[in-house]
């Protein structure tokens, strides 16, 4: 089955206690990201990658980093969580950037 | 960095009545997409247009690109329960490779 797949899917953790979400895809897409969705904002792109090795920032990228080492995985890490990084996170891919994206099903995080 | 306005934020209908959501932006996009996000579920795709004026359907969904391909709707008619969720649109336009999406309208369907 074709699928986005993300974990841990819930996680409570504490100020500057590194962390990291992983992501994997099996559809040999090119294009990932990473967003986080906040009450009011909408889907607000982190980081995304074109493909392996190659990555780059979206809009709200401070406090976040991504790699990059394999078509399928892009796992975001946040090296010293702080309270404002509480959201609901969603990683995606697609063929392209202008394809038809497949979101895994989130990541809700609380950073106390 | 590139904007795309949406309206209105929330929306409650009672079933039957009909829906739209607008999408705005201040510059010309390549395309737009729409999502659907189920409460506590991901976005899901729903169709992409990418010409100028082009409209389409998928059952009581109709989807439209404007002429200057500034803007874009979403129109449900006579909605259901089964419509109830957060609509998106999404672009990746002009030289940038990010794609950005809109703040979302958030649907309730009153039986």
């Amino acid at each position: 089955e074709a699928q986005v797949t993300q974990n841990p899917r819930y996680l409570i953790t504490v100020t500057g206690k590194k962390l990291t979400v992983t992501c994997s895809q099996n559809m040999n897409h090119e294009y990932m990201s990473w967003y986080r969705q906040d009450p009011g904002l909408g889907l607000r792109q982190i980081y995304y990658s074109m493909n392996v090795e190659v990555t780059d920032k979206g809009d709200v990228p401070e406090g976040y980093k991504v790699s990059r080492k394999e078509k399928r995985n892009f796992p975001l890490i946040l090296e010293s969580p702080s309270p404002n990084q509480t959201s609901l996170y969603f990683c995606a891919s697609s063929l392209g950037r202008r394809n038809e994206q497949f979101f895994g099903p989130g990541t809700r995080l609380t950073v106390l | 960095g590139q904007q795309v306005m949406q309206i209105p934020q929330y929306q409650h209908v009672q079933e039957g009545e009909d829906f739209t959501t607008y999408c705005n932006s201040s510059t010309t996009l390549s395309n737009i997409q729409w999502y659907k996000q189920r409460p506590g579920g991901h976005p899901v795709f729903l169709i992409q247009l990418v010409k100028s004026g082009e409209v389409k359907k998928q059952k009581r969904l109709t989807f439209q690109f404007g002429e200057a391909k500034k803007n874009s709707s979403l129109h449900i008619t006579a909605t259901q329960t089964t419509d109830v969720g957060t609509y998106f649109c999404a672009s990746s336009s002009g030289g940038y490779q990010k794609v950005t999406f809109g703040t979302g309208t958030k649907l309730q369907v009153i039986p």
